[in-house]
């Protein structure tokens, strides 16, 4: 069974700190990587993607990759309450076809003022 | 509008009957996904059309499940005699090209009776 794993949360970070998302993945065919965002009664809204090991950074936002570890984590610099949502991690591995997402249950986080 | 399209956005309907979920995709996306979230958890992949074809169809729970994409664009996920164990949000997503990041839709909220 292809697996994302993720703490439910939920992680409280007060407003302006460093937020320290983590996933671990099963499967090492895996090849890509995606954080998506979504709040309370709305759909996932894409915000980073990571394909190669090592650090990807975009405005607050940084993903970072270690395949060997099976290890992807997202960062989040200056939190707003307004990033206060749930993070889905979700791993994709293409072959012969084969073409999902596979997601973790998500991480709830409270950016307070 | 430019983003994933989804009706109804919400589906109430009695157990046993058939029901009709419709996604219009991001113009120009080539493959097109169906997901389906239960509360607290996250989306779980249902079917994956590349074009017309349906290059995965591994996650259709039963045979009650059908999706089609006659013309390449919008799908329709139908759902014969229904059980209150569908009742799940169900998200539709495309993207460009198989290798790219998906965008999700709003969702239909479908809730069996």
């Amino acid at each position: 069974q292809k697996e994302v794993e993720q703490n439910s949360g939920p992680l409280s970070v007060p407003e302006g700190a460093i937020a320290s998302l983590n996933c671990t993945y099963s499967d090492r065919g895996s090849q890509s990587f995606f954080w998506y965002r979504q709040y309370s009664g709305k759909s996932p809204e894409l915000i980073m993607f990571i394909y190669s090991n090592g650090d990807k950074e975009d405005g607050r936002f940084t993903a970072q990759l270690n395949k060997a570890s099976q290890y992807v984590s997202l960062l989040i610099r200056d939190s707003q309450p307004s990033d206060s949502a749930t993070y889905l991690c979700a791993a994709r591995a293409l072959s012969g076809g084969y073409n999902k997402l596979i997601f973790g249950a998500g991480t709830r986080l409270a950016v307070h003022p | 509008g430019a983003g994933v399209s989804q009706t109804p956005s919400n589906k109430v309907t009695e157990k046993g009957k058939y029901v009709e979920l419709r996604c219009d995709p991001i113009s120009g996306h080539t493959a097109l996904y169906w997901y389906r979230q239960s509360l607290g958890q996250g989306p779980e992949f249902l079917i994956y059309f590349q074009g017309t074809g349906a290059a995965d169809d591994s996650g259709l729970p039963n045979d009650r499940f059908f999706a089609v994409r006659p013309e390449g664009s919008v799908s329709t996920l139908k759902i014969q005699r229904t059980e209150r164990g569908d009742s799940a949000v169900y998200l539709c997503a495309s993207s460009l090209a198989p290798d790219q990041p998906q965008h999700f839709g709003d969702g239909t909220r479908l809730s069996i009776l």
